[in-house]
């Protein structure tokens, strides 16, 4: 049975500096999701990582996918207050498209 | 495109009483999901769909049922509503593994 862990699970930081989020996952899969969800809303799609090595960024957010190590990470650089949201990661369970979440991460930054 | 919608938005049931939450996609993605948000709490899937008339149960199936006759539409039934089926469920759709998810119906149960 896969399993998907986030940590941490609540992340309090200030404006201005960085952070990585990790997400593990137990069995072998090369396809990982990365999504942001604001209070009350939907899930918005931020990365599809397809392959082992996959690097993608996009604004402040980087996310990266290492398959042999079973480990994703979202690094936030320099972050700002617009970055507040929950971050979950995703797993593909062998290619069936059937996806399993993490718990996610409750990321709240101060000004 | 108006993507994945759901409906309703909300709504309360009481307990034993039954429901169907709507779902469309105009994207004419074969593959579509269920999932429910229980607070803190990650996603958990409910039943998916591979294609029009192929439906399959997910992680958490149990007091659900769902039917798929057309590639647009996917309705989720609530049978007998119980107090543990309070959630925010979002419908979801996919083309090449990548997930595209609807606004969410908030479903609270008394």
């Amino acid at each position: 049975e896969l399993k998907v862990e986030q940590n941490p699970l609540f992340l309090s930081m200030q404006e201005g500096k960085n952070y990585t989020i990790y997400c593990n996952y137990s069995t072998t899969s090369d396809r990982l999701y990365w999504y942001r969800q604001d209070p009350g809303k939907s899930l918005e799609s931020l990365f599809v990582l397809l392959s082992n090595g996959a690097v993608k960024q996009e604004g402040r957010l980087m996310a990266s996918l290492d398959t042999k190590a079973r480990l994703s990470t979202l690094h936030i650089t320099a972050a700002v207050h617009d970055l507040s949201a929950t971050y979950f990661c995703a797993v593909d369970q062998g290619g069936s498209e059937k996806l399993v979440f993490g718990k996610g991460t409750k990321l709240t930054v101060n000004p | 495109n108006a993507g994945v919608t759901q409906t309703p938005k909300f709504r309360i049931l009481k307990i034993g009483q039954s429901m169907t939450l709507q779902c469309a996609q105009d994207m004419n993605h074969n593959y579509m999901y269920w999932y429910r948000q229980d607070p803190g709490m990650g996603l958990k899937l409910i039943y998916y769909s591979v294609g029009a008339g192929i439906t399959d149960k997910g992680e958490v199936p149990n007091g659900y049922n769902v039917s798929r006759s057309t590639t647009e539409d996917f309705p989720l039934r609530l049978e007998l509503a119980a107090p543990s089926q309070t959630s925010v469920y979002f419908c979801a759709s996919s083309r090449q593994a990548e997930q595209f998810f609807g606004p969410g119906t908030r479903l609270t149960v008394l």
